[in-house]
Order: C-alpha cells, then sequence, then structure tokens
C-alpha cells in the first residue's frame, strides 16, 4: 500500500537551533517527492520538488534531500517566521493522485 | 495573476442541505484537483480533472459529485450534506499529473 509517514508530528525549536523533518515513504516507482508548508487557516504553499535518490534543493535556509526511502527538509538556523506545518508528498503508483502525510507542526520561538 | 481562487471561505449548513463550492485558476492549468482535510488524517483527494469536460474519482468521493464545464473552473457539489463532511475543503490546480500543484485558501464547511 502506498503511504507516506511524517516525524516527528510536532517539533519546537528556539531561533537558530538547526534540525531536520523526516518523510519516509512506501510507493512501487517514485515519481516525484513534494514538500509544501502550510500556515493556518491557509492552502499548502509549494515548497520542493525531489525526483531521484541523491537529489538535493536549497531555498533560503530550508534543504531538502531524498534517498530511496525517505526524505528530509533539514532547517538551518530557523527563525520564528519559518513555523508552519510542513507536509511531503507523493504520486500513488498510478500516478494518478498525490498521497500526502499527516505533516510536521514546527514552532520556532525567539 | 490570482492563482487558485475557492469561494466561499465558509460555509455552514444544516443535514441534508446541498451547496456547490467553486474553484477558478487563471494559470491555464489542464489539471484541477478537490481535497478536504480533516484533524489527523491529511489531505485527501476527493476528484480530479485532468481536463476541461472530464474528472474521475479520488480516494474518498462518496457524497460528491464534481464538474469541469470550463477550463479554468471546476466546481464541487454536495446534493444532500451529512456531519461526515465538516471539514476543509482545498482545490489545486497543475499544469501537468506529475508537476507540483498550487492551492487555493480553503473553504471550512461545517454541517449541523
Amino acid at each position: 500500500e502506498d503511504q507516506v509517514t511524517q516525524s516527528p508530528e510536532a517539533l519546537r525549536l528556539q531561533e537558530g537551533e538547526s534540525s531536520s523533518l523526516n518523510c519516509s515513504y512506501t510507493v512501487s516507482g517514485l515519481r516525484g517527492l513534494f514538500w509544501y508548508r502550510q500556515d493556518p487557516g491557509k492552502g499548502p504553499e509549494f515548497l520542493f520538488t525531489l525526483y531521484s535518490a541523491g537529489e538535493e534543493k536549497e531555498k533560503e535556509r530550508l534543504k531538502a534531500t531524498l534517498t530511496k526511502k525517505e526524505s528530509f527538509l533539514h532547517i538551518t538556523a530557523p527563525k520564528p517566521e519559518d513555523s508552519a506545518t510542513y507536509l511531503c508528498a507523493v504520486h500513488n503508483q498510478a500516478g494518478t493522485a498525490l498521497i500526502f502525510g499527516k505533516g510536521t507542526t514546527l514552532s520556532v520561538s525567539s | 495573476n490570482a492563482g487558485v481562487t475557492q469561494t466561499p471561505k465558509f460555509r455552514v449548513l444544516k443535514t441534508g442541505q446541498s451547496m456547490t463550492l467553486l474553484c477558478a485558476q487563471d494559470m491555464n492549468h489542464e489539471y484541477m484537483y478537490w481535497y478536504r482535510q480533516d484533524p489527523g488524517m491529511g489531505l485527501r483527494l476527493i476528484h480530479y480533472s485532468v481536463g476541461e469536460g472530464t474528472t474521475a474519482k479520488g480516494e474518498v468521493p462518496d457524497g460528491y459529485n464534481v464538474s469541469r464545464l470550463k477550463k479554468q473552473n471546476f466546481l464541487l457539489g454536495l446534493e444532500s450534506a451529512a456531519p461526515s463532511q465538516t471539514s476543509v475543503y482545498f482545490c489545486a490546480s497543475s499544469y501537468g499529473l506529475l508537476n507540483e500543484q498550487f492551492f487555493g485558501p480553503g473553504t471550512r464547511l461545517t454541517v449541523l
């Protein structure tokens, strides 16, 4: 069964305290792994797409990496404005739907 | 460029009432999607469309109908609302089936 599991469910960091969020997936024939950011009361906002193991992408303080079984979202020296829920998603085997994880809620305090 | 817009933003229904949620996109995307988001469940696909005049079922289609009469619009209908349909509904669109999806701001629906 195609599945996406994110951990931890919640993460509290101090400003400047770097950490990583994990997304593990089971799907046959990965067609793309997506990271989204969702602020309270808003729709998900696209961050990155990764297609193959070893691929990395960066945007400001965020860096996403991909292996054959999981992806990490590394947050370097986070700021309070990085507080949000981060969602991971992969396409199902047929490629007709995105399967989302339940998300990691990040809180960064100053 | 407004991206993906949704109407209405909030709605309260009584059990058995019907309503239609409207999604519009101005990016000329072929693919459009309707999701629901519930606490502890994550985003789940209700229906999707691969082009004007086409629709297909997603993971949780029961109790919903959709129509894509125009390329830029995707409508989600609830014929007889039930409390189990209380949720936040998101519309999304993408250029291709495997491309990133762009989401609207959501509609918060409560069914009493």
